[in-house]
């Protein structure tokens, strides 16, 4: 079964400076998707950036990118020139295609929280 | 930008009550979950959709019911609710297209409190 491990419960940054949440999966498939999900304090999750397995390039959304390593099966979000409105729970996700044979699942970490101090 | 609503936002009711939690989307999709997210934030999938008339229970076992009787609307439905079912539940939906999976549009959350 597919899995997703996010190993940091919580980091803190400091304004303006980069930093780095891991993200960590297992999967057999050789085709899928990965994302990156923000839900600020009671507010709406919204994704942030999304990865396309057989792509080669890491994505890349203005401050945020991330670093896709398939053989180890790693995809941690790069978040650079940090601000206070980035401080929010990160999730982590994996996807797999789809199939009519399986069932569409959806693995989520369980969450890094990151602080941006001032 | 949100095309999924979640009504009520908040809600305190008493133990043995019936509710209903609402879930409306305007992009079509044809996916559409529910999912418990605990305290520590980790998100539990108890139901879902592939589209009309399709529901499915999800990874974590929970008392409450879905419908799914037109496209836009998946309501989650409480018959009995108790101190247990204390949670922030979350709605979301996607496109569900051959070879092309999309990423889940979450709505706000609807934090309940059972007294």
């Amino acid at each position: 079964a597919q899995t997703v491990t996010q190993s940091q419960p919580e980091m803190s940054v400091q304004e303006a400076e980069t930093v780095t949440l891991s993200c960590t999966y297992d999967t057999s498939e050789s085709d899928y998707y990965l994302f990156w999900y923000k839900q600020p304090p009671s507010r709406q999750m919204i994704l942030v950036i999304r990865q396309e397995a057989y792509k080669q390039q890491n994505a890349t959304e203005n401050r945020f990118s991330v670093n896709f390593q398939k053989a180890a099966k790693s995809f941690s979000l790069k978040i650079s020139d940090s601000q206070l409105g980035d401080a929010a729970m990160y999730f982590c996700a994996y996807r797999q295609t789809y199939s009519m044979n399986r069932d569409d699942k959806i693995i989520f970490g369980k969450g890094t929280r990151l602080h941006i101090l001032p | 930008e949100a095309d999924i609503y979640q009504t009520p936002r908040y809600l305190v009711i008493g133990t043995g009550k019936k509710i209903t939690l609402e879930c409306s989307q305007t992009m079509g999709h044809d996916k559409m979950y529910w999912y418990q997210q605990d305290p520590g934030m980790e998100l539990h999938l108890i139901h879902y959709s592939y589209g009309v008339n399709s529901t499915e229970k999800g990874d974590l076992s929970s008392e409450s019911t879905v419908s799914r009787i037109r496209t836009e609307h998946f309501p989650l439905t409480l018959e009995s609710a108790r101190p247990s079912h204390t949670s922030q539940y979350l709605c979301a939906s996607s496109e569900y297209r051959t070879g092309n999976n999309s990423p889940l549009h979450f709505g706000n959350g609807t934090r309940l409190t059972v007294t």
